[in-house]
């Protein structure tokens, strides 16, 4: 059975510091791995996705990278603004009988101004 | 109306009732989607569907039964739920999918569940 933890749960940086976010993963089968952002009270923003075959993307200021093999992956923030406070959620995606989706249970993020 | 609306936003019942909650959505998309989030659990991804077929069911209890009967209308039937099954179900659309490969979704804002 797929397990997602995430370390740390919560994470409080000074605003410009480079960051890194983990997840971590059980069974390397997987078919791919969203990165999401939750703002309080609201839904799901996705961030970036990593198919099995990739081992990074990129959009802006962040840079998700995947290691099947270690079942990891991570999310780097560059030069962190107040507006990336959020909880920050990975979600493996496995076709294995069936595609299923496990999230991990979420790194809150707190960048003081 | 814009975007994707759900209703009730709130809702309480018992044990024995039968509920059910109802989202729609008005972006012309093509799938949607069912989630949990309980306070102290992680998100759970309940079912996907798309083109009102299932692509995804995570192992959800049978007390739970989704409908999809068009593409704009999602349905979670409830009937014999727990105490446990308390808390804020989201609905979510999105234009496509392909495979498991879930493109950009866009979120009601919640039914916030309780069990008694």
């Amino acid at each position: 059975k797929q397990e997602v933890t995430q370390i740390p749960a919560a994470l409080s940086v000074p605003e410009g510091e480079n960051l890194v976010l983990n997840c971590s993963f059980t069974d390397s089968a997987i078919y791919n791995l969203q990165w999401f952002r939750q703002d309080p009270g609201k839904g799901l923003t996705s961030l970036l996705l990593i198919q099995s075959s990739q081992r990074e993307q990129t959009s802006g200021r962040l840079n998700a990278s995947l290691d099947k093999s270690s079942g990891r992956s991570t999310l780097y923030i560059a030069a962190s603004q107040p507006g990336d406070s959020a909880t920050y959620l990975c979600a493996v995606r496995s076709n294995t009988g069936g595609f299923k989706t496990i999230f991990g249970a979420g790194t809150r993020l707190f960048v003081k101004a | 109306e814009t975007g994707v609306t759900q209703t009730p936003r709130h809702l309480v019942m018992g044990m024995t009732n039968k509920k059910s909650l109802k989202c729609e959505q008005h972006l012309g998309h093509n799938a949607m989607y069912w989630y949990k989030q309980s306070a102290k659990k992680p998100l759970e991804l309940m079912f996907v569907y798309s083109l009102e077929e299932r692509v995804e069911n995570n192992s959800v209890p049978s007390r739970f039964s989704p409908e999809c009967p068009n593409s704009s209308h999602l349905f979670l039937h409830l009937h014999t739920l727990q105490p446990e099954d308390s808390a804020l179900y989201l609905c979510a659309s999105s234009q496509g999918t392909s495979g498991g490969t879930y493109n950009e979704q866009f979120f009601g804002p919640g039914t916030r569940l309780t069990v008694l």
